[in-house]
């Protein structure tokens, strides 16, 4: 089983909806990230959360919100989709394993289209 | 404040040929850099960790090297093959990670 999945991997919706991409990660790691990206573009950082209590701006944020259930669940919301955030989504999770280094570990995307 | 570079321009390569690419940052020192692999439609994928005090590091036919003088990394793809295709993303730890815009290599059979 994957360590970082999402859902759902492929989304429609239509400009207006609110609509949330879900993130789950079995790695235990306490830190996780919503990122977008566009085509040709690099990743762009949206909300990023150190712990369940800790919930931070990245420098997109304006449109989303988050949540962290759990230390293992962060959700991505958009409150009133609109067509520029058409664009592939990913949640990453983070560690520092043994070496105290940290390492990102990215889940397979969500590509969502606004129309 | 910080800022990572990496060649926007695509690397075209023909197979068998060495890969190189270019990462530099500007305005602090890292304790350490990464590399990441990305494919098309597709999360990143770590590949490789090079410390400040390391210099060079290899995994079978990759090997970074980290000049903290330069403020640059160089990630060398030898023997390269098509399925070395995908886009490359430096990342360096500043509170949290960094990722550059990654540059695209492909390599041509």
């Amino acid at each position: 089983d994957a360590d970082v999945t999402q859902t759902p991997r492929n989304r429609i919706t239509k400009t207006g909806k609110r609509i949330m991409l879900e993130c789950s990660q079995t790695k235990g790691h306490d830190r996780m990230y919503w990122y977008r990206q566009d085509p040709g573009l690099g990743l762009r950082l949206i909300y990023y959360s150190f712990d369940v209590k800790d919930i931070n701006k990245g420098e997109i944020s304006d449109g989303y919100s988050v949540s962290r259930q759990a230390q293992a669940k962060f959700s991505l919301s958009l409150e009133s989709a609109i067509p520029n955030q058409t664009a592939l989504y990913f949640c990453a999770t983070s560690g520092f394993g043994t070496s105290g280094r940290e390492t990102q570990y990215f889940g397979p995307g969500t590509r969502l289209l606004v129309l | 404040s910080q800022k990572i570079e990496q060649n926007s321009e695509a690397l075209n390569i023909q197979e068998g040929k060495t890969a190189t690419l270019t990462c530099n940052y500007t305005n602090y020192s890292p304790a350490y850099l990464q590399w990441y692999r990305q494919d098309p439609g597709r999360g990143p994928v770590f590949l490789l960790l090079i410390r400040e005090n390391e210099k060079e590091k290899r995994k079978e036919r990759l090997k970074v090297t980290f000049d903290t003088t330069l403020k640059q990394s160089l990630f060398h793809i030898t023997a390269s093959q098509p399925a070395d295709s995908a886009t490359y993303l430096c990342a360096l730890p500043r509170g949290k990670l960094i990722f550059g815009q990654g540059t695209e290599l492909s390599v041509k059979p």
